[in-house]
């Protein structure tokens, strides 16, 4: 069954430290997506991909990186994390052609202490 | 200002009741779709409607694009209908497919 998958499920960082959250899809779809979902602000686009070395900047990229190497994996990456990076990320990948066909991973939760 | 506004922000229903949740966008769409989130959990697509009127057992879902609207209506509700409705916009120009969420309704029912 095609799915994606995001791992870490849970993470406990230090402020100022790296970290690296991940996502694998076997959906065969070209392009991804990270969200990042708060209370008040409902799901916000960080970083997006339309295929294997491409990665662009979505609505919030500060403070983020990603890095897509190859069509089933997509990476955010928080080089110097912080407390406001708190919260709860979702990963997605999505058909160029369907904007219907669109699937969202099971969310990591992130606590920046 | 913010492109989707979901109302209202929380609803709470009797067992059996039936509920509407409105979408309302500032902008011209490509697509617009309606995902159900449970506490805590992923998001499952429910609808994929950019205009018109679709149906999915006890759901309805209507988007009017001249008045901006899309709407989500859940009839006979029950307890497992509770949970967070989300409704999120696709803008054009962006072949990236990329979606602009609202807020969300949260749904609570009551046994």
């Amino acid at each position: 069954e095609a799915a994606v998958t995001q791992s870490p499920r849970n993470k406990v960082a230090v402020t100022g430290g790296k970290v690296t959250l991940s996502c694998n899809q076997t959906n065969n779809h070209n392009n991804m997506y990270w969200y990042r979902q708060d209370t008040g602000h409902g799901l916000r686009l960080i970083h997006y991909s339309y295929g294997a070395g491409s990665t662009e900047k979505g609505d919030i990229p500060d403070g983020y990186k990603a890095s897509r190497p190859s069509q089933e994996n997509f990476s955010l990456i928080l080089e110097l994390a912080t407390p406001s990076q708190t919260s709860v990320y979702f990963c997605a990948s999505g058909d160029r052609a369907a904007n219907s066909d669109y699937t969202f991973g099971s969310g990591t939760r992130l606590l920046v202490i | 200002g913010q492109q989707v506004q979901q109302s209202p922000a929380s609803l709470v229903l009797q067992e059996g009741e039936n509920a509407e949740l409105q979408c309302n966008f500032s902008t011209s769409l490509n697509s617009m779709q309606w995902f159900y989130q449970r506490p805590g959990g992923s998001l499952v697509s429910l609808f994929y409607n950019p205009s018109g009127t679709k149906h999915s057992g006890r759901l309805t879902s209507t988007t009017v694009i001249k008045e901006r609207r899309s709407s989500l209506h859940i009839s006979s509700s029950q307890t497992t209908d509770s949970g967070t409705y989300l409704c999120a916009l696709g803008l054009p120009g962006t072949g990236s497919n990329r979606l602009t969420f609202g807020k969300g309704t949260k749904f609570s029912l009551i046994p």
